[in-house]
């Protein structure tokens, strides 16, 4: 198993510009989601999905747009970047939606970016 | 929102030395978890408390939950350079909810 895989790695933008982060996992987990982390602020929950069709906001979603059609896939979208956004994301799942709170979390390596 | 203090937020020790870490928050928690995140990477699970006053051991770590589940620490003996990295402390709320709150993280660096 990959587990969660995130892509790309580093992304460089101008403001404006609009891009989508990817994110899939092969483990058949239900619950997905996006978290941004900035220094000294820990991980903040910006979309949540718990299941194919099902997404939900979280504490931070303005400026972003979420999608499920697969129960691998959770594409994170930036419809106009600012700097703002300039931050490390990263993607997690875990097996259920109704045991998430003590299900382990599996997260994927992250994506660093940066809007100019 | 459910707030998780952590405290210290940065901690720079020598090998060998003990140290804890502590999870702190207003509000009851049904389960809270401890990650611990390398330079670079993604936060990977470390342990789960559920039970007030549950007391679990991973080799030199040590995690407790409070009594009243509003609280945790995590005690490293003989910390080693391989325990740096920054600790994590997220508590999912009660009643079930499965939306964790994370706290801000400890930042510990362990000096060979």
């Amino acid at each position: 198993n990959a587990g969660v895989t995130q892509t790309p790695k580093f992304q460089v933008l101008k403001t404006g510009q609009s891009m989508t982060l990817q994110c899939a996992q092969d483990m058949n987990h239900e619950y997905m989601s996006w978290y941004r982390q900035d220094p000294g602020m820990g991980l903040r929950l910006i979309h949540y999905s718990v299941g194919a069709g099902i997404t939900d906001q979280g504490e931070v979603p303005n400026g972003y747009n979420v999608s499920r059609s697969t129960t691998e896939d959770f594409p994170l979208r930036l419809l106009s970047a600012a700097p703002s956004q300039t931050s490390v994301y990263f993607c997690a799942s875990s097996y259920s939606r109704t045991r998430a709170s003590t299900d382990t979390q599996y997260f994927g390596p992250g994506t660093r970016l940066t809007v100019l | 929102t459910q707030l998780l203090e952590q405290s210290p937020q940065f901690l720079s020790i020598q090998e060998g030395e003990n140290l804890t870490v502590y999870c702190n928050s207003s509000s009851v928690f049904s389960s809270l978890q401890w990650y611990r995140q390398e330079p670079g990477e993604g936060p990977v699970l470390l342990v789960t408390v559920v039970t007030g006053g549950e007391v679990k051991k991973l080799k030199r770590l040590t995690f407790q939950f409070g009594d009243a589940r509003k609280d945790s620490s995590l005690h490293i003996t003989a910390a080693q350079p391989g325990d740096t990295g920054l600790y994590l402390c997220a508590g999912a709320g009660p009643g079930g909810s499965y939306i964790p709150t994370f706290g801000r993280g400890t930042s510990l660096i362990v000096h060979p």
